[in-house]
Formats: structure tokens, sequence, C-alpha cells
């Protein structure tokens, strides 16, 4: 079946910028998470969606970063007024319920470079 | 806060070699413990996984033992393969409180290379 899907798979913005960045999870996973990974570094959590609720939120930088899950299956992380500091390859994963036990899956991630 | 340290990177072996990648963690509750693995060009997928203490996760020939009194969990392999080249990330995910949503604290990477 189709995986986690993350568009668009680049996106080169001017500081200053907004941008969008798109997850499509697992059709049936309640659970969604964003992470951010920079360059040589593991992933770090930014927010998680049980449902349509954003559950925790704690991950997100500054005010800056917001997520949406409206329906409760796609999701957008928006970025206003980009940073070059935010350059970093975005990752979403889904998982079926939330907790220790059900493994999540990731998708390919979106590469955000910001000039 | 919880945190996971990997051994220093990266490291480069040659075919048939014994792996082993250190991992050890921080963790205010009672975490669950997973090997991921990005091959190149593809998204993370997860390798392994112990969630109690004196657990062995194993796949693809890869073995990790959960050590609470070391909190380690150190990835081993006894005979690599050159499709096993790829970053490795050792992540947890804590349950304070008796509450988990599957939250993933990662370790930094360490990059395999194996040679033919």
């Amino acid at each position: 079946g189709a995986g986690v899907s993350q568009t668009p798979s680049n996106k080169v913005t001017e500081k200053g910028k907004y941008v969008e960045l798109r997850c499509d999870p697992i059709s049936g996973h309640t659970a969604l998470y964003w992470y951010r990974q920079s360059l040589g570094q593991g992933p770090e959590f930014l927010i998680y969606f049980q449902g349509t609720g954003a559950a925790d939120d704690s991950g997100l930088p500054n005010d800056r970063f917001f997520a949406v899950r409206p329906e409760g299956s796609v999701s957008t992380l928006k970025i206003q007024r980009t940073e070059r500091g935010d350059s970093a390859v975005y990752l979403c994963a889904s998982s079926e319920w939330p907790g220790q036990g059900y493994e999540q899956y990731f998708g390919p991630g979106t590469r955000l470079t910001v000039t | 806060g919880d945190s996971v340290t990997q051994m220093e990177g990266p490291v480069t072996l040659s075919e048939e070699a014994c792996l082993t990648i250190n991992c050890t963690y921080t963790a205010t509750g009672y975490p669950s413990l997973f090997w991921y693995v990005q091959y190149p060009g593809e998204g993370l997928q997860l390798l392994l996984k112990a969630t109690k203490a004196d657990d062995k996760g194993s796949n693809k020939g890869f073995e990790a033992t959960y050590r609470k009194e070391t909190t380690s969990f150190h990835l081993e392999k006894g005979s690599v393969q050159v499709s096993d080249s790829a970053v490795y990330f050792c992540a947890l995910s804590d349950r304070a409180g008796g509450t988990s949503y599957g939250k993933l604290t990662f370790g930094q990477g360490t990059i395999l290379t194996v040679h033919p």
C-alpha cells in the first residue's frame, strides 16, 4: 500500500518568505508527527497530532512555525518569515495509534533551503 | 530531558567484518528503544526495537539488547554486507507518568560504509 508522502520534495525560498510543507499519512493512521533534521544530525521532534488536534507542539522552535491537520488526515506545516536557520529536511511520520508500541512510518522528507 | 548519544562516526568496514555501533541514553520514564536506518536516497525505516530491559531486538542479521543497568542499546552485526551501507539512528520513546504517545528522541546518526 501507499506509504507516507510529502510534497514538495525540495523547496527553495528566499529569506522572509512564507512556505507550506504538506504531509499525506498512511490512510487510517490516527497519529501524525513532524520532525526536523538538520545536516549531520538526527531528527528532532516538532509537533504531534492525534486526530485533528495538536496534542504536543513543544518542539516548535518559535511562533513562526505552525501546523494544522483539519480533517485528521493530511497535515500542513507552515513557516512564516523564513530564516536561513530554518534550512533543513522536514520529516513527517504517521502511526496507526499513538504510543511506544506502534511503529512510526516516515515519509521521504521535504528539503527546505532558505537563501 | 531525554537524550540519546551515539558513537562518533563515520564507520568504514570491509565486507564480512563485525559491526558495533554504540548507543547510550538518558530517560526520565520507561523508554522503548529503537534503531532506525536510512539507506541512500530512501526515508527512515525501523530496523529493530526493544520495549523493556533485557529484551533483544533483531532484524536482517542486526541485534541490539536493551541494557538498563548501563543505559545502552548497542547495535551489532556479525558479518556486514555492502548493502548495509547506510546511516543508522538510535532513538527512544519515553513513557513518563504512565502515558506515551510515541514521540521519538534520536541520536545524531552514524554513517556506515561497507567496502567489497
